[in-house]
This record gives structure tokens, sequence and C-alpha cells, in this order.
């Protein structure tokens, strides 16, 4: 039973395009939602959080946008960059639980094409 | 600033087998969580350890079991390997108590079980 879920396995997205990455989530008690970026050969790297009482929350190219009504969540890239190309983690954790516990979902990869 | 460090990078070893693999923890973070991140899959939660104890397991058999040092460093211990242990196992960094709860994670040990 995934209790966060990334749907789409790929993306294809040219170079100065948008990026939107989705991902679904069933456990109401999370309380704090993070996107990890994973290179081959290297261990996932933080990228973005947001806790459950924003619905937005902005780092440069990066924007993280929180639909709790929906349990869904969403990774918006602007401009695009060939650099981007990785594969990305939707993570969600209770805040007031054990930290570090983190649940992942199964990652998209993201191709951006020159 | 040192980060997290994992050692080995990659390993082999027969079914039956024992293993331990070692994390050496992000300067100032207190707080070491393993991860296995089986093929196509987005890393799950095997345990935590604070001030030297378990603090949080996931759905993992009790043939993983951990330790954590008073540096930090950490290490995973498991017994009695079989075919599906076969997975990049990510150690992972945090500070308990600090409000960016984001973990810093190594690079991975690629385990192979044959």
């Amino acid at each position: 039973d995934q209790q966060v879920k990334q749907n789409s396995p790929s993306l294809s997205v040219q170079e100065g395009r948008i990026s939107i990455l989705n991902c679904d989530y069933t456990n109401s008690m999370f309380d704090y939602f993070l996107w990890y970026k994973k290179y081959p050969a290297e261990g996932p790297t933080f990228l973005i959080s947001i806790s459950s009482i924003k619905d937005k929350n902005e780092d440069g190219r990066f924007t993280v946008f929180l639909n709790k009504s929906a349990k869904h969540l969403s990774l918006h890239i602007v401009p695009s960059q060939p650099g981007d190309s990785a594969v990305y983690f939707c993570a969600a954790m209770n805040y007031g639980g054990s930290q570090g516990n983190l649940i992942f979902g199964k990652g998209t990869k993201l191709s951006v094409k020159p | 600033e040192t980060g997290v460090t994992q050692s080995p990078t990659h390993l082999i070893k027969t079914r039956g087998q024992q293993v331990t693999l070692r994390c050496s923890s992000q300067s100032g973070h207190n707080t070491v969580s393993w991860y296995q991140q089986a093929l196509g899959q987005g890393p799950q939660f095997i345990f935590q350890y604070y001030r030297e104890e378990e603090n949080g397991r996931g759905n993992f058999p009790p043939r993983f079991s951990g330790l954590q040092f008073p540096n930090y460093s950490s290490e995973l211990n498991v017994n009695a390997l079989e075919l599906d242990d076969s997975a990049l196992y990510l150690c992972a960094s945090s500070l308990v108590g600090h409000q960016n709860t984001e973990a810093f994670f190594g690079q991975g040990t690629r385990l192979t079980v044959v």
C-alpha cells in the first residue's frame, strides 16, 4: 500500500519550458513534504520542502505547491535546464513522529532536452 | 563542513553471509537513518538512530540491525543475506529538533547478493 505515489515514471521537456512533477499521498497525518533529486551513482540531494501549513514555497527556479484537500503536491521547474535531468523523488513525513522517517514515492525521471 | 560518507561504495556477498555497511554523518548532525532502495523503487526506511538508540523502524526483519556511535557515525548490519537484499543502501543524517528537517544523504552502498 503506497502512501506516496508518483504516477508518472518519466517526463520529457524542452529546455526553457516548464517541468511539472506530480505527487499524491494518502496519509492525512503527513505534515511535511520534500523533493529530492537524484543523479546516477549519487545519493538523493534535497531540493525544496513545504510544511502543511503553507500551500506554496518558492526557491529560485523551483516552486512546490501543496493542495491538502486533494492530498496532492507538485514541483514546478521554470525554466528547465539540461542539468535538471535526473530522477525526482517526492517524500513525506509526520513531523511529530520519528524525524528522518521519510516515505518516498517511486520517482519520476525528468529529461530536459536542449 | 563534511557531508555524509558511506563505505564501501560497492560490494558483492554470497547468500547466507553477513554484511556491515558504514556511514559517517554530516558534521553537527545527531540522527542517522538508513534506507534501502531496490531497482526502480524509491528509498524505503529501515530504521533511525538517535543518541545511540534505535528511534523508529520500518517494515524490515530483525536480521537488519544497526549501531550508532558517540561520534554519530553508524553501521548497518544484515545477517543471513538473501538475494532480495540486493539494493542500494542509503544513509541519511539530520538534526533532531532543528526547524529544517531535511535529511542529507550519502552516495550509497550498492550491495549485490549472489
